[in-house]
């Protein structure tokens, strides 16, 4: 079966500090992946995609970044944090046109201060 | 762009009763799929049902059920039987199934639901 993992669980962060936030999948190849934030009290607001090594798509302008240097492994950075870039954080994936499901990575909470 | 609205921030239930949530949403297209997430106090986002908009026979999954009118996109939530452990924040989803942006989700704002015992 497939897992999906985050890591770390929480993080507080300063202000203007880097970030690297870590999801790996297992259990399947090729799978779409995502980065979701999640404000206080609000919905799930999507910030990148990846269909595969190398490709990513943004879909909000903003401090952060992605990477997917493996076919499971999809990386959230930034070079410095801004206070508005906490949130808790969760990393999904899907099998694209096979599935159009997708499923949740328990997130990471990170606070900067 | 496609819009979910979910118009009740908080709803709750007597425990063994049968609540409803609402879901609307907005769009032009005509292939997509709706979802709907359970993310309890542990804060993962889990799958609970989904729905083909191409499909007219209604989702189920043991007490979930949805009541999907694709003329007045709508798609509500039924959970039968209420239990303590269903008490959590349900998203509404809307995914497009094809052209650019599909395999993307927009979600709702949540309700909150709490079980009462």
């Amino acid at each position: 079966s497939q897992t999906i993992h985050q890591w770390p669980a929480t993080l507080v962060q300063p202000v203007g500090s880097p970030l690297s936030l870590e999801c790996t999948v297992e259990g399947t190849s090729n799978p779409n992946l995502y980065w979701y934030r999640q404000a206080a009290g609000r919905g799930l607001q999507l910030l990148f995609y990846s269909v595969g090594i190398g490709q990513i798509s943004s879909e909000v302008p903003q401090n952060l970044s992605a990477s997917r240097p493996q076919d499971r492994q999809f990386i959230l950075s930034s070079k410095k944090l801004l206070l508005s870039d906490s949130g808790f954080y969760l990393c999904a994936w899907s099998l694209g046109s096979l599935t159009y499901e997708q499923y949740f990575g328990p997130g990471t909470r990170l606070t900067v201060t | 762009a496609q819009t979910v609205t979910q118009s009740q921030p908080e709803m709750s239930v007597q425990e063994a009763e049968t609540v409803t949530l609402s879901c609307t949403y907005d769009t032009s297209e005509s292939n997509y799929y709706l979802f709907w997430y359970k993310q309890p106090p542990s804060r993962q986002m889990i799958l609970v049902i989904r729905q083909e908009a191409y499909k007219q026979q209604n989702a189920t999954e043991n007490r979930f059920s949805v009541n999907f009118q694709k003329a007045a996109k709508s798609f509500s939530l039924k959970i039968s039987d209420s239990q303590l452990g269903d008490t959590a924040m349900y998203f509404c989803a809307f995914m497009r199934g094809s052209g650019a942006g599909s395999y993307q989700l927009t979600f709702g704002k949540g309700t909150k639901l709490s079980v009462i015992p």
